[in-house]
C-alpha cells in the first residue's frame, strides 16, 4: 500500500490558536480523506477531496488537496477544547480506488487550558 | 439509524483461541472493510471486500480469515489468536473503496 507520513505527530497549543498539519505520500493520490478519532471511538470523517487544488471547508476546519496530488493540508481556525483528538490523513490503499484506505500515524491535538 | 456495528466491544482471548469479530452495516454500501490498529501505526487495513462473495487482503491479512455472504455483514475471524493480535479493530463500510468510510466503534482484544 501507500505510505503517509503525517507532521506533526503531536501539536501542544492554547485554545484559540489556530493549527496546521500535513500529510505527504510517496505516490499520486486521486482522493484525500481527514478524519478524527475521540477516545475510545472509531474514526470519523471530517473532510473528503476529490481534485488536485481543491480547498473545502467544514466550519472551523479547512482542507487542501495539494496540486503535485502528493500532499493534502489541514488547518482548524480559533481551537476550542472539544478539537482534542486525533486527526488522521488517508488515501486509496492501492491508488486505485477500488479497495480500503490507507492511513497516516496521526496527529495528536492536545490544548492547553 | 445504527450505521456500523461491531461486537463485542471488548473480548479477552487466550493464545490458541478462536473467536469472530462481528460487523453489520445498514447504509446497503457495497465496500467493507477491517482495520486494526496499534499504538504509533495509525490504522492497517487487514482484509476488505467490495461485495458480496467478493474479499480481497489487505496491508496486514496473516491470521485472519473473511467472508461476506450478505451486503450488511462482514465478519472477521481468528483461527488461533497469538499475542501479536492484541489491538483495537475497526470495521468500515462505504459506497466505495476510496470515498468516504464510516467506522464503527471498534473491538478492543487482548490476547494473554
Amino acid at each position: 500500500g501507500q505510505q503517509l507520513n503525517q507532521s506533526p505527530q503531536s501539536m501542544f497549543i492554547q485554545e484559540g490558536e489556530d493549527v496546521s498539519m500535513n500529510c505527504t505520500s510517496s505516490s499520486i493520490f486521486n482522493t484525500w480523506l481527514w478524519y478524527k478519532q475521540d477516545p475510545g471511538e472509531g474514526p470519523v470523517l471530517l473532510i473528503a477531496l476529490y481534485k488536485a487544488g481543491e480547498l473545502t471547508s467544514n466550519g472551523r476546519l479547512t482542507a487542501q488537496f495539494g496540486i503535485t496530488r502528493k500532499d493534502s493540508f489541514l488547518n482548524i481556525s480559533a481551537s476550542i477544547p472539544s478539537d482534542v483528538g486525533i486527526y488522521f490523513c488517508a488515501g486509496p490503499y492501492s491508488g486505485g480506488g477500488a479497495d480500503g484506505l490507507t492511513f497516516g500515524k496521526g496527529t495528536h491535538l492536545i490544548i492547553q487550558p | 439509524n445504527a450505521g456500523v456495528t461491531q461486537t463485542p466491544k471488548f473480548q479477552v482471548l487466550k493464545t490458541g483461541q478462536s473467536m469472530t469479530l462481528q460487523c453489520a452495516q445498514d447504509m446497503n454500501h457495497e465496500y467493507m472493510s477491517w482495520y486494526r490498529q496499534d499504538p504509533g501505526m495509525g490504522l492497517r487495513l487487514i482484509h476488505y471486500s467490495v461485495g458480496a462473495g467478493i474479499t480481497d487482503q489487505g496491508e496486514v491479512p496473516n491470521g485472519y480469515n473473511v467472508s461476506r455472504s450478505t451486503t450488511e455483514d462482514f465478519p472477521l475471524r481468528l483461527l488461533s489468536a497469538a499475542p501479536s493480535q492484541t489491538s483495537v479493530y475497526f470495521c468500515a463500510s462505504s459506497y466505495s473503496g476510496a470515498a468516504e468510510a464510516f467506522f464503527g466503534q471498534g473491538t478492543r482484544l487482548t490476547v494473554v
